[in-house]
């Protein structure tokens, strides 16, 4: 059963500053790793994908993978109060994506 | 842009009453799912479904859960006999080929379920 956690949060941060936001994966297997966003009384959306260790960058996000730590993170630089949002990590599986609790993430202006 | 639609918006059932609930999926994908999120907890997997037949279920998806696809567009969710533990928001999902291993599931708005 693959399990993704992510205990951090809720996080709170001043306009401009950078967001952390981590994930932990139990599967050593796991080939792929997805971030997705989900606003407040909505539906997920995906933001950021990452296959392979290192970083890959989208703009302001920042995807960062450690296949030997089981960890995965999203930065968010320059944060908006429009990325006021949920993050949610997420592996895939057999036929489906299994996603983690979710961080909070509170952007004040 | 294409999106996924789901009816209703909003239902409030009684306890031990049926409830359908309605996808049209966009319309080139070939993989749809459900996925169910209770106030303040996490989006869970209910099934996933593919060429006509559940590819994968999880263990909240028992006897009392069914899905459908009766025509060409729609994707239904059934509960038989509703709990107030079913009470949720309901969000189906669909995707192209093996989207589950890209991460690319394109959510429809949801359905929230409210059992009294």
């Amino acid at each position: 059963q693959k399990e993704v956690e992510q205990n951090s949060g809720p996080l709170s941060v001043p306009e401009g500053a950078i967001a952390s936001l981590n994930c932990t994966y139990s599967d050593r297997v796991s080939q792929s790793f997805f971030w997705y966003r989900q606003y407040s009384g909505k539906s997920p959306e995906l933001i950021m994908s990452i296959y392979s260790n290192g970083d890959k960058e989208d703009g302001r996000f920042t995807a960062q993978l450690n296949k030997a730590s089981q960890y995965v993170s999203l930065l968010i630089r320059d944060s908006q109060p429009s990325d006021s949002a949920t993050y949610l990590c997420a592996v895939p599986g057999n036929y489906k994506l299994t996603f983690g609790k979710g961080t909070l993430l509170t952007v004040n202006p | 842009e294409p999106e996924v639609t789901q009816t209703p918006s909003h239902q409030v059932t009684q306890m031990g009453q049926e409830v359908i609930l309605r996808c049209v999926p966009i319309s080139n994908h070939l993989y749809f799912y459900w996925y169910r999120q209770i106030l303040g907890q996490k989006v869970e997997f209910l099934v996933s479904f593919y060429n006509n037949e559940i590819s994968e279920k999880s263990e909240i998806f028992d006897d009392q859960f069914s899905v459908e696809r009766p025509d060409g567009s729609n994707f239904t969710l059934k509960i038989r006999s509703t709990k107030l533990e079913d009470s949720a928001m309901y969000f189906c999902a669909s995707s192209g080929l093996a989207g589950y291993n890209t991460g690319e599931l394109f959510f429809g708005e949801g359905s929230r379920l409210t059992v009294l």
